[in-house]
């Protein structure tokens, strides 16, 4: 079926360290992908996003990276702080359609 | 920077009363969303809303919801007789018109139902 989904429910690093967060798909019609990071008691906050017509999108610290061959996604945090400790949900929106299909989520655990 | 706001953030509410959920989306946008979380489980879509009227809605969005913009600024999901089932976060979203699919979330509403 339809479904986007993470690997990892919970992913412990150290400060300073690289984060690497991974999402599946399914729906090769997601024409649109989006990270959000989710703190305990707020709303998802908007991190990065990729169209489908591209592979690689950089932010400040953020890199997200688009396999459409095995419709994979992935949310990269460089030197990562102790800031950065939150849930992250990748999410997908079908092409020509207008909701966003969140995954499961990860929880990312920053260690001292 | 813009934001939307979400009121009240915590809602106690008896099984069987109606809740009016509200939402302030940021001003330039058009598009606006409701979404929910039960606890411990992934953000799932309700509700889209554009040009004053419903675009798309899942499942969960029966008879029971309604969403409403009644003026300029607000956006509110009714759920007109609540069930224990329908406690979760609430969250509105926006997005502004053409070029970017990107949604903003607001913080969320509680809603707890006895």
């Amino acid at each position: 079926g339809e479904s986007v989904g993470l690997h990892l429910p919970t992913l412990s690093v150290q400060e300073g360290d690289n984060s690497i967060i991974n999402c599946a798909y399914s729906n090769s019609a997601s024409d649109y992908f989006i990270w959000y990071k989710q703190e305990s008691g707020k709303g998802p906050q908007f991190i990065i996003d990729i169209r489908s017509n591209m592979d690689k999108r950089q932010g400040q610290r953020v890199t997200v990276l688009l396999n459409k061959t095995v419709k994979h996604l992935s949310l990269q945090i460089a030197a990562t702080q102790p800031g950065d400790s939150a849930v992250y949900f990748c999410a997908e929106k079908r092409g020509g359609g207008n909701k966003l299909t969140f995954g499961t989520g990860t929880q990312l655990k920053v260690e001292l | 920077e813009p934001e939307v706001t979400q009121t009240p953030s915590h809602q106690v509410t008896q099984m069987g009363q109606e809740v009016i959920l509200r939402c302030v989306p940021i001003s330039n946008h058009l598009y606006f969303y409701w979404y929910r979380q039960i606890l411990g489980q992934k953000v799932e879509f309700l509700v889209s809303f554009y040009n004053n009227e419903i675009s798309e809605k899942s499942e969960i969005f029966d008879d029971q919801f309604s969403v409403e913009r009644p003026d300029g600024s607000n956006f509110t999901l009714k759920i007109r007789s609540t069930k224990l089932e329908d406690s979760a976060m609430y969250f509105c979203a926006s997005r502004p018109s053409g070029g970017t699919d990107t949604q903003y979330f607001g913080p969320g509403t509680r809603l707890t139902v006895l």
